[in-house]
């Protein structure tokens, strides 16, 4: 059971390029989100997704798309990278609402 | 979304003191987690408590849900205690995804 993985660690990338970033997880949970970290910040939710098919926009989603065309899996995608987007990204799940969120080890995208 | 307030921003402690970490939160809430951020960058949850008192160790929890706090107590600190402690609290206005406050940052000296 390895809980909650993200590919790949840490990214870097020249303005305009894209990615995709990879959040998966074996625990059958429903409920997974992407944040965002900033320097000296608390996690900013981009977006979310409630089931398998369904995606929603938290706080910052300008400058990304997700996709969740299976269960287990939950892609953050950036089309076309600016540097304001150079940030620590973390992906958490939960199998159900009012509990607890468990998070991925976090992805480190830096963008010149 | 909801306001997350936490306190104090910074922190140091001599190893085996003890200290108390606030978080206050502008709205009624399902959901308050701890969490401690290691310096490697990794999320460990320490609390799920929306409500109640939850003892693990030497760290325990209070959450006041009427009044809109909750707080963490480290006891006996250890250098292995350093890092950010973040309070992240949600409701169903937003898919019950986390609002995070901004952190306490707690240094342990030797």
């Amino acid at each position: 059971n390895a809980g909650v993985t993200q590919t790949p660690k840490f990214r870097v990338l020249k303005t305009g390029q894209s990615m995709t970033l990879l959040c998966a997880q074996d625990m059958n949970h429903e409920y997974m989100y992407w944040y965002r970290q900033d320097p000296g910040m608390g996690l900013r939710l981009i977006h979310y997704s409630v089931g398998e098919g369904t995606t929603a926009k938290g706080e910052v989603p300008d400058g990304y798309n997700v996709s969740r065309l299976k269960k287990q899996n939950f892609l953050l995608g950036l089309e076309s990278a600016a540097p304001s987007q150079t940030s620590v990204y973390f992906c958490a799940s939960t199998p159900r609402l009012q509990e607890t969120q468990y998070f991925g080890p976090g992805t480190r995208l830096l963008v010149l | 979304g909801i306001q997350v307030e936490q306190s104090p921003p910074d922190l140091i402690l001599q190893e085996g003191a003890n200290s108390t970490l606030r978080c206050n939160f502008s709205d009624s809430v399902n959901n308050l987690q701890w969490f401690h951020q290691n310096p490697w960058g990794q999320l460990i949850n320490l609390f799920y408590i929306p409500s109640g008192t939850k003892q693990n160790g030497r760290l325990s929890a209070t959450t006041v849900a009427t009044e809109r706090y909750s707080l963490l107590y480290i006891s006996s600190s250890q250098t292995t205690d350093s890092g950010v402690y973040f309070c992240a609290v949600s409701n169903s206005n937003s898919g019950y995804a986390l609002n995070f406050g901004k952190g306490t940052s707690l240094l342990v000296t030797p």
